[in-house]
């Protein structure tokens, strides 16, 4: 039972907008990172948060950025909105010091109009 | 640059049968594989691992096999059964616990 809750689980925004995804990590668990599935792809490494600060980041420009609070929730956020965004974005908490997997949410649905 | 490669993109194997899904990797930093299910409208869900320094893990009907030499691994799903069907990432990560490589997945179908 992963206890990864993500929310909204649908958006829909404009072509230049900006989104805050959210994401509630697992219980005991001090890492989140975050993914983007495109349509038909693997998730893409977008970046992660270790004890609030970035611990590493994909190939994505810096209009994702990222939070991570105290409570070990997170936040994704995309400024200028594209087209190209259009994805799910999943969210993934683990407890780095333990070696456990990480355990996804459910994911959150964006579509850029 | 897609440094894990799921070539197959579906499967479909018959109820009780065995599924053997594949999974190439380019990077040879990478010491640690994950599978991964998905189902519709759900996250991926952790289903088994593999650390380099071992050839084969099992669990229950699951059981991963890794080659380092050829820098290949696979899934054994058996018997195979219709509540399998979903899709099956490889994914790797390397010493680090830093971000986790997804392959592109595989569509299994386990026909009743």
């Amino acid at each position: 039972e992963t206890g990864v809750t993500q929310s909204p689980t649908h958006l829909i925004k404009t072509r230049g907008q900006q989104v805050t995804l959210r994401c509630s990590s697992q219980s005991g668990h001090n890492t989140v990172s975050w993914y983007q599935q495109a349509l038909g792809q693997g998730p893409q490494f977008i970046f992660q948060y270790y004890r609030e600060e970035e611990n590493g980041r994909g190939n994505f420009p810096p209009r994702f950025s990222g939070l991570q609070f105290p409570n070990y929730s997170s936040e994704l956020n995309v400024n200028a909105l594209e087209l190209d965004d259009s994805a799910l974005y999943l969210c993934a908490s683990s407890q780095r010091t333990g070696g456990t997997e990480a355990f996804f949410g459910q994911g959150t649905r964006l579509t850029v109009v | 640059d897609q440094q894990v490669k799921q070539n197959s993109p579906s499967l479909s194997v018959q109820e009780g049968r065995i599924s053997i899904l594949n999974c190439d990797y380019t990077n040879s930093m990478f010491d640690y594989f994950l599978w991964y299910k998905k189902y519709p409208a759900e996250g991926p869900t952790f289903l088994i691992s593999i650390s380099s320094i071992k050839d084969k893990n099992e669990d229950g009907r699951f059981t991963v096999f890794l080659n380092k030499s050829a820098k290949h691994l696979s899934l054994h799903i058996v018997p195979s059964q219709p509540g399998d069907s979903a899709v099956y990432f490889c994914a790797a990560r390397g010493t680090s616990y830093d971000k986790v490589i997804f392959g592109p997945g595989t569509s299994l179908s386990v026909i009743p």
